[in-house]
């Protein structure tokens, strides 16, 4: 089992719509949860980050994490064109050595207006 | 804000040619990480370092080496470049310890085609 899985996709959804991206993961020592975004032919850049299990909002994301689960979600409202991108799910641990991100495979989400 | 800057956006070289992808960060992070990007494949890690003169192997370190002389400055060499390694390379910076543990900053990648 890998330890980030990551729904591929890709998605694609007209403007205005909700979108909903999924990870889940095997390993519960993963503490912390980020979402980055990655526009075509650039490097990903950090959107959200969370720590506890529950909801993070900003603006129109929002991050969810079940830990006893081992899911997480990230939520688009109200989704525009300029959201089309990469959507890469990671996580890590504190401590242990272990300063690594494991990232899932990203999935493309497509707005169309 | 926090700049990852690689030197090149695209690259071609002929097989078995020694390549050199530079990286800089401009705000003293401890941390830095070299990966490679695939359609279906996602982010693998090639190698990472801690500190100057600090190299630990990644998932994927055949073919690869690393160079960090300097804290701001990681280099990425394919000895010998073949066909299998024309990707995208991104290149990656943190803080260390409790400072870093909400991610990385990427530079904007290198897309490098081995012909």
């Amino acid at each position: 089992q890998k330890e980030v899985e990551q729904d591929p996709g890709p998605l694609s959804v007209p403007e205005g719509a909700i979108v909903s991206l999924n990870c889940t993961y095997s390993n519960s020592a993963f503490q912390y949860f980020m979402w980055y975004r990655q526009y075509s032919r650039k490097g990903p850049e950090l959107l959200m980050y969370t720590y506890s299990s529950g909801n993070k909002e900003d603006g129109r994301f929002t991050a969810q994490v079940d830990k006893s689960s081992k899911y997480i979600s990230l939520f688009i409202r109200d989704s525009q064109p300029s959201d089309s991108a990469t959507y890469l799910c990671a996580m890590r641990q504190f401590g242990g050595g272990s300063e690594k991100l494991v990232f899932g495979k990203g999935t493309k989400l497509t707005v169309n207006p | 804000d926090v700049k990852v800057t690689q030197s090149s956006r695209y690259l071609v070289k002929r097989t078995g040619e020694k390549v050199f992808l530079e990286c800089v960060q401009d705000m003293d992070h401890e941390n830095m990480f070299w990966y490679r990007q695939d359609p279906g494949l996602g982010l693998r890690l090639i190698y990472f370092s801690y500190d100057v003169k600090m190299k630990e192997k990644g998932d994927i370190p055949e073919g690869y080496s690393v160079s960090r002389e300097k804290k701001e400055r990681f280099s990425l060499i394919l000895e010998s470049a073949s066909t299998n390694q024309t990707s995208m390379y991104l290149c990656a910076s943190s803080l260390s310890g409790r400072a870093g543990l909400y991610g990385y900053t990427f530079g904007s990648g290198t897309r490098l085609t081995v012909v």
